[in-house]
């Protein structure tokens, strides 16, 4: 069964430090890996999506990377703002078995940017 | 132009009393999902349709069932509510259930059980 893992838990910076959070992942059949982000008590909203096939993608100040065969990911937030202050999750979704189609996430990162 | 909208956004409902909660879609997209999401926990999936094709989670209890009359609508029944049910609830389509293609979600629905 896939599981996923998001570190750290919780993470509080000052503005405008570039930040990186993780994703680890324990089975690489994939079709891609969404990152999305959670205000509190709201819905997710889809950062990036990231199919198998490809390393990277790029939406403004975020960046997010993907190297399957290790089962890892990264979220890059450049010069993090206040605005950035959400809840970031990760998932993968499932390629094979009773994995297919379904959508697995982690825990998510809290993060909090203080002016 | 919301996608996916979920009703309604806050629900409270008293122990044991069944409750319904509702998406709706304008992607005419061929699956929907519900996850359930309790505090600081990771979504978990609780079942999707496939067109009218339903697929339960194995772990889903059976005090929660799904209907989708149509492609736009799908329903999510809780027969009697128990407070380990407070959670949000958040309802997903996508186009297809394998391939790339993204999971689009609701804004979710808090629910609360008194």
């Amino acid at each position: 069964k896939q599981e996923v893992t998001q570190i750290p838990a919780a993470l509080s910076v000052p503005e405008g430090e570039n930040l990186v959070l993780n994703c680890s992942f324990t089975d690489s059949a994939i079709y891609n890996l969404q990152w999305f982000r959670q205000d509190p008590g709201k819905g997710l909203t889809s950062l990036l999506l990231i199919q198998s096939s490809q390393r990277e993608q790029t939406s403004g100040r975020l960046n997010a990377s993907l190297d399957k065969s290790s089962g890892r990911s990264t979220l890059y937030i450049a010069a993090s703002q206040p605005g950035d202050s959400a809840t970031y999750l990760c998932a993968v979704r499932g390629y094979r078995g009773s994995t297919l189609g379904r959508l697995y996430f982690g825990r998510g990162t809290q993060l909090t940017v203080w002016p | 132009d919301a996608m996916v909208i979920q009703n309604p956004r806050y629900q409270v409902t008293q122990f044991g009393k069944p409750v319904t909660l509702s998406c709706s879609q304008t992607l005419n997209h061929n699956v929907m999902y519900w996850y359930q999401q309790k505090s600081s926990q990771a979504p978990k999936l609780l079942f999707h349709y496939y067109d009218k094709d339903f697929n339960n989670e194995a772990d889903t209890p059976d005090n929660f069932q799904s209907r989708r009359p149509n492609t736009s609508f799908c329903f999510l029944d809780i027969r009697s509510p128990g407070l380990g049910d407070a959670a949000m609830y958040l309802c997903a389509t996508s186009r297809e259930a394998g391939g790339g293609s993204p999971l689009h979600f609701g804004n979710g629905t808090r629910l609360t059980v008194t």
